[in-house]
């Protein structure tokens, strides 16, 4: 059982690129969850889905950023023409059923706008 | 805003040493998570407390629940070195079927 699976570990944008973070829940696991962290700040929900739904985007911003979780593949979470402001880690997480027993986290993917 | 606010935002202690850290939050709960966070790792679950317990225990760490003072605390007995680590407490605000909300932590070093 591999996990929850993040990838790229690290990556590197220029202003203006985009950027395509990848998560690959849990087997077994149908709900995905994205956090963004600042250094030394806590976690910042942006977007809960389950498979082929969004059920809750309330924590994304309203442009740039999209998040899908098709019926095959990883979760996609996705950020148009970057800027310095969205460097930061981000997290993805998986349960089999809602928070009622907890999140598997990934490793994330530190992103640097550069 | 947060729910879910630890302290204290920093915890030092020597090895062998307890280290209390605490947790408060605002709304109702069905239950109540602490996870661990190594420096530039993902967040790893520790214990789940659900609202109608009191107390829970897992190895060395033990959980307290209060919902008339809406607040927790995680107790890590006898630390070791590789205890430091940022620790947050985390809420579902009442709904089992969303999203957690986390604290911004408290970053615990444990000198051996």
């Amino acid at each position: 059982n591999a996990g929850v699976m993040q990838n790229p570990r690290h990556l590197v944008r220029r202003r203006g690129q985009e950027a395509r973070l990848r998560c690959s829940p849990m087997k077994g696991h149908s709900h995905v969850y994205w956090y963004r962290q600042l250094p030394e700040e806590g976690l910042k929900f942006m977007v809960y889905l389950q498979k082929e739904n969004i059920i809750d985007e309330s924590g994304m911003p309203k442009e740039r950023f999209s998040a899908e979780f098709p019926k095959e593949g990883p979760s996609i979470l996705r950020i148009q023409q970057v800027v310095r402001g969205d460097s930061a880690a981000y997290f993805c997480a998986s349960s089999p059923e809602g928070n009622l027993y907890g999140y598997t986290f990934g490793s994330g993917t530190r992103l640097t706008v550069v | 805003s947060q729910q879910g606010e630890e302290d204290p935002q920093a915890l030092s202690i020597q090895e062998g040493e307890n280290a209390t850290m605490n947790c408060s939050y605002k709304t109702s709960i069905n239950n109540l998570q602490w996870y661990r966070q190594n420096s530039g790792r993902g967040l790893v679950h520790l214990i789940l407390i659900r609202s109608n317990e009191r107390e829970k225990h897992s190895g060395r760490l033990r959980v307290t629940l209060d919902t008339s003072k809406k607040s927790s605390s995680l107790l890590i007995t006898a630390s070791r070195a590789a205890d430091t680590a940022s620790y947050f407490c985390a809420t579902d605000r009442g709904s089992t079927l969303g999203r957690l909300y986390f604290g911004r932590g408290t970053q615990l070093t444990v000198w051996p």
